[in-house]
């Protein structure tokens, strides 16, 4: 089975600055798909950025990076520029490239200071 | 495209009631999934359909639940004989199955809170 660990229940940030969100995971698959979801406060969760593991490239969209190592199965994010608007629950996530669920890891409090 | 819609979004009931919970996905969605969501917790699976078909049923889900999808479209998640430690956010999720692998997106629903008296 699967399992995803994210280890920092909570971080701050100032705004403008820059903060990595940190994420393991444990599986024996090899063709796998990562994700970072964004749950702001009260409202619905929706997708930051994704990841193919078979990609050795990290992912970015636009403030948005990730650092995947996949032999260490480690799979941070990076959020630069930091916006009042980041302040929110994220989430990993995996599944198997012909896997049927995401799972998911407990999440990370980011609160983002003016 | 109007997203994924759930109702009610909130509910309140008294320990030992039933309650209902109904998700519509986005329309040309194959894939619907319940996740369950307990406060300071990631989301934990539940049980998925595809289609009109539930193809996996988490341990969590015991006999006082159960879902459907009817027609492939919407899905009902049903609660019977409600106990406290039901109460959580209930999230429902949809996405599309490509022919060649599961790229995993989902596009989740603002959720159904529901809170046991």
């Amino acid at each position: 089975a699967q399992t995803v660990t994210q280890s920092q229940p909570e971080m701050s940030v100032q705004e403008a600055e820059t903060v990595t969100l940190s994420c393991t995971y444990d599986t024996s698959e090899n063709n796998y798909y990562l994700f970072w979801y964004k749950q702001p406060p009260s409202r619905q969760m929706i997708l930051v950025i994704r990841q193919e593991a078979y990609k050795q490239q990290n992912a970015t969209e636009n403030r948005f990076s990730v650092n995947f190592q996949k032999a260490a199965k480690s799979f941070s994010l990076k959020i630069s520029d930091s916006q009042l608007g980041d302040t929110a629950m994220y989430f990993c996530a995996f599944i198997a490239s012909y896997g049927n669920k995401l799972v998911f890891g407990a999440g990370t409090i980011l609160r983002v200071k003016s | 495209d109007t997203g994924v819609s759930q109702n009610p979004r909130h509910k309140i009931t008294k320990r030992g009631q039933n309650v209902t919970f109904r998700c519509d996905p986005i329309s040309e969605h194959n894939r619907l999934y319940w996740y369950r969501q307990t406060l300071g917790q990631g989301p934990e699976f539940l049980t998925y359909f595809q289609n009109e078909a539930q193809l996996e049923k988490s341990r969590l889900l015991s006999d006082r639940f159960s879902a459907e999808r009817p027609k492939g479209s919407f899905s009902t998640l049903e609660i019977q004989r409600t106990e406290q430690g039901d109460s959580a956010m209930y999230l429902c999720a949809s996405s599309k199955l490509l022919p060649t692998a599961n790229t995993g997106e989902l596009f989740f629903g603002e959720g159904s809170r529901l809170t046991v008296l």
